[in-house]
Order: C-alpha cells, then structure tokens, then sequence
C-alpha cells in the first residue's frame, strides 16, 4: 500500500527564517513521483515542485529547494527567507500508477509572522 | 495560462437532495479526477477519469456518486442523496497524460454545505 506521511502538523516561524517541511513515503512500486502543493487560506490547491523515483538530483528553483533520497524515502521541502504569503498548508503527494491518482499526507501549517 | 475551473465555488443543499458539482478541465487533458477535502483533514481521492470511462475509484465513491463528461468540455460529479457527512471541500483535477510526470492542475474547489 501506498502512504505519505507528514509528522509535522504546524510549523510557526519569522519572517525571514528558512524552514523545511518534512515528508516521508511508502511505496513499493519502483517508478513514481512525488510533488509538493501549496494551499493558501482561499482555499485553492497550487502545484510546487515535483520529483521522478528514478533522478534524486536535488534543486533549487527560486526560494524554494527540495531534498529527495530514495535511502530514507523521504521528499523533503525548503523555503529559504520565508515570507507572510508562505503561510498556507503544505501538501506532499505520491503518484505511482498510470491512473496517476495521487496520495496526500496530512499537511503542514506553516505561519510565518512579521 | 490555461486552468481548472469549477462551479459553483459554494453550494448549500439539504440532506437527501441530488447535487451536481461541475468542471471544466484544461483543453489538453486526458485525465481527470475528483477529490475531496473534508474540513482541516487531508486530501483523499474519490474517483479518476479516462476515455470516457472510470479508470479508478476509491472505497469513498459509492454507488451515490457517479461522474459524467456530458460534452468535448463539462466534467462532473453527481452526489445522488447527499448525507451530513458529504460536507466537503470537492476539487476537480486534470492531467495530460499518464506517460509523464505531469503535476495534476487544480480547480479553486467548491465547498459543498449539507444542512
């Protein structure tokens, strides 16, 4: 079975200060992707970044930069210099087959105050 | 650049009664989806979408829901007697395809009320 995990339920941080969100999956299938969603308190879900099973080249886009290792089955997600408009909910999730339905952990709240 | 779109964005409806959520997914796509999201909880898919047929479904899409893709561009989602516990936030997503690690693109939801 197929499962997303993230530990972290809140996350309250300055502005200013970099923060990373956890997120650790299970899958037994070889191929799949894993992204990482914004929902901002409107309510909207916004795609952020994603990453294959099979290129644990992490990047940098921006403020924001991602750590996949297979070895620990975690997809790890950065904010450097966070900003007020990143508070929001952040949602990983897992996609294995073609049908492409995607799995969602909890979500991490993260605030970020002036 | 080209979006989801979903009506209504809130829709109020008494227990027992038929409602219909509708999407208009990007031109493009061949994959669509419905998820829901019940108030401070996770995303939890309902039901995926291909060929004019349903791909996948969770235990959640029982025989009160169905789906439908009227037309080249309406996608929608039928809850035949709503419950309480219908109460939701109902997002409609779309994909290319499944050949790819294309992200699905979200529509703004519709928050559904049951009374």
């Amino acid at each position: 079975a197929q499962k997303v995990t993230q530990a972290q339920t809140e996350i309250s941080v300055v502005e200013k200060e970099d923060v990373t969100l956890d997120c650790v999956y299970e899958t037994r299938d070889t191929t799949y992707y894993l992204f990482w969603y914004k929902q901002p308190p409107s309510g909207e879900l916004v795609f952020l970044i994603r990453r294959n099973s099979f290129d644990e080249q992490n990047e940098i886009s921006g403020r924001y930069s991602w750590n996949f290792q297979k070895s620990t089955s975690s997809f790890n997600f950065t904010i450097t210099a966070s900003q007020v408009v990143d508070s929001a909910v952040y949602f990983c999730a897992l996609r294995v087959n073609q049908g492409g339905k995607l799995i969602f952990g909890q979500g991490t709240e993260l605030s970020v105050k002036p | 650049e080209p979006e989801v779109t979903q009506t209504p964005s809130h829709q109020v409806t008494q227990m027992g009664q038929e409602v219909i959520l509708r999407c208009v997914p990007i031109s493009n796509h061949l994959y669509f989806y419905w998820y829901r999201q019940i108030l401070g909880q996770k995303v939890e898919f309902l039901v995926s979408f291909y060929n004019n047929e349903i791909s996948e479904k969770s235990e959640i899409f029982d025989d009160q829901f169905s789906v439908e893709r009227p037309d080249g561009s309406n996608f929608t989602l039928k809850i035949r007697s709503t419950k309480l516990e219908d109460s939701a936030m109902y997002f409609c997503a779309s994909r290319v395809d499944s050949y790819s690690n294309q992200p699905q693109h979200f529509g703004d939801g519709t928050r559904l009320s049951i009374l």
